[in-house]
Parts: structure tokens; sequence; C-alpha cells
């Protein structure tokens, strides 16, 4: 069965240095990888998907993931964080069926001004 | 274009009362889902639909039941509710798979249960 970790629960950074939230995957094929994020009290969006195209993937609001399969990982980055980007972000693998899937347990973005 | 709408968006339970939850989508969406989402365990999937009159166990289902009778529609109920199912659900639509296309989520219900 497929899983995802999110190494970190909590990341802070000050306004207008890099951010770096890191997922590390398992799964016995080649899963496709989103990233959602979750503003407070609000539903879930997607900022970016992997599905076996280009390993490096651009998404909204300038954030990025790279995907390494050697690594196993899809660590979203941005290089400038806005306040706005103050939210919870989920790593997600699908799984082989494609029908289903699995949420890691989260980062929560702090900003500070 | 109101998207992805939920019925309630707060609710207060007794242990073993009933209730069910509205989803809507305008999006013509052929999937649908309801997942909770618990302190630090993410979302995680109750069940899902493919289609109008089609219902699928997700990762979680015991305690819930659902029904599709109309396309834009997915009701999820809580026959015997119990505290273990506090918790925030959200419900979601995509057109196709989601091992390809972009879910498109509501903005929740909360619900205590006492």
């Amino acid at each position: 069965a497929q899983s995802v970790t999110q190494l970190d629960s909590h990341v802070s950074v000050s306004e207008g240095t890099p951010v770096l939230l890191r997922c590390n995957y398992s799964s016995s094929y080649s899963p496709s990888l989103f990233w959602y994020v979750q503003h407070p009290n609000k539903g879930l969006q997607l900022l970016l998907k992997y599905t076996s195209a280009a390993t490096l993937v651009k998404g909204i609001n300038g954030f990025e993931a790279e995907f390494k399969k050697s690594e196993t990982s899809f660590h979203l980055t941005k290089p400038s964080a806005h306040m706005s980007d103050a939210a919870e972000y989920f790593c997600v693998v699908s799984n082989n069926a494609g029908n289903m899937l699995t949420f890691g347990g989260g980062t929560r973005l702090m900003v500070k001004p | 274009n109101a998207g992805v709408t939920q019925t309630p968006k707060f609710r207060v339970l007794k242990t073993g009362q009933s209730m069910t939850l509205l989803c809507a989508q305008d999006m013509n969406h052929e999937y649908m889902y309801w997942y909770r989402q618990d302190p630090g365990m993410g979302l995680r999937l109750i069940h899902y639909s493919v289609g109008e009159g089609t219902t699928a166990k997700g990762e979680v289902p015991d305690g819930y039941n659902v029904s599709r009778l109309k396309k834009q529609n997915f009701l999820l109920g809580l026959e015997s509710a119990a505290p273990s199912q506090t918790s925030v659900y959200f419900c979601a639509s995509s057109y196709s798979w989601p091992s390809t296309d972009t879910q498109y989520f509501g903005p929740g219900t909360r619900l205590t249960v006492l």
C-alpha cells in the first residue's frame, strides 16, 4: 500500500525567505503526487500535481515541487514566502488503481513579518 | 458557479443521534468523495462515488452510509453517532479519477458528538 510522510508538522519562516516543506512517499508503482493547501477554516485547494511527466512541477502562487524517484521525495519549495502563504499544506499520493488518495499528516507553515 | 457546497457548517449531536450531511456540486462532476479530517492525520476517505447511483467504501467507512441519488448530490449519514466521529468532514468532487484530476473541496462541516 502507498503512504506519505510529511517530515515536519510545523515550519516557521520569515517573510521574503525561502520555503521548504518536505514529503517522502512509499509506493510499489509510479504514483501520482500532489500538494494541496488549506487556509484557515477553508476547504483544500490544489497547488500542483505530478503525473509522470516533467519531474519539476510548477504550481500556483510561485510554488514548485521536484519528484525524485531515487530519494522517494516530493518536496515543496517557494523562493520567497509571503504572509498569505501561512496555511496548512498536505502532500498526497494516489493508490495503484488511481481511485483513492492518501494524505500526509500536514505541515503548518507560519510566516513571520 | 458555487462549486462544492456543504450543509450544515456546524452541528452538535448527542451520542446515538443520527444526522445527514449534504454535499452539492454544480460542476457536473462524475466523482464525489467524503473525507474526515482529524488533527495530525490529514484527510481520510470515508466513501466515494464514481457516478449517480454508485457508491464504494474508502479507508474508514465504518459507522457511515452514503447515497448518490442525483449526480450533483452526495449524502453522508451517521445512523448512531459516537464521540469518535467528532471531526471535520469535507466533501470533494472531480471530473475524472483522483490520480489524474483535481479534486475540488467544499468548506467543511464541523461535527461534535457529545
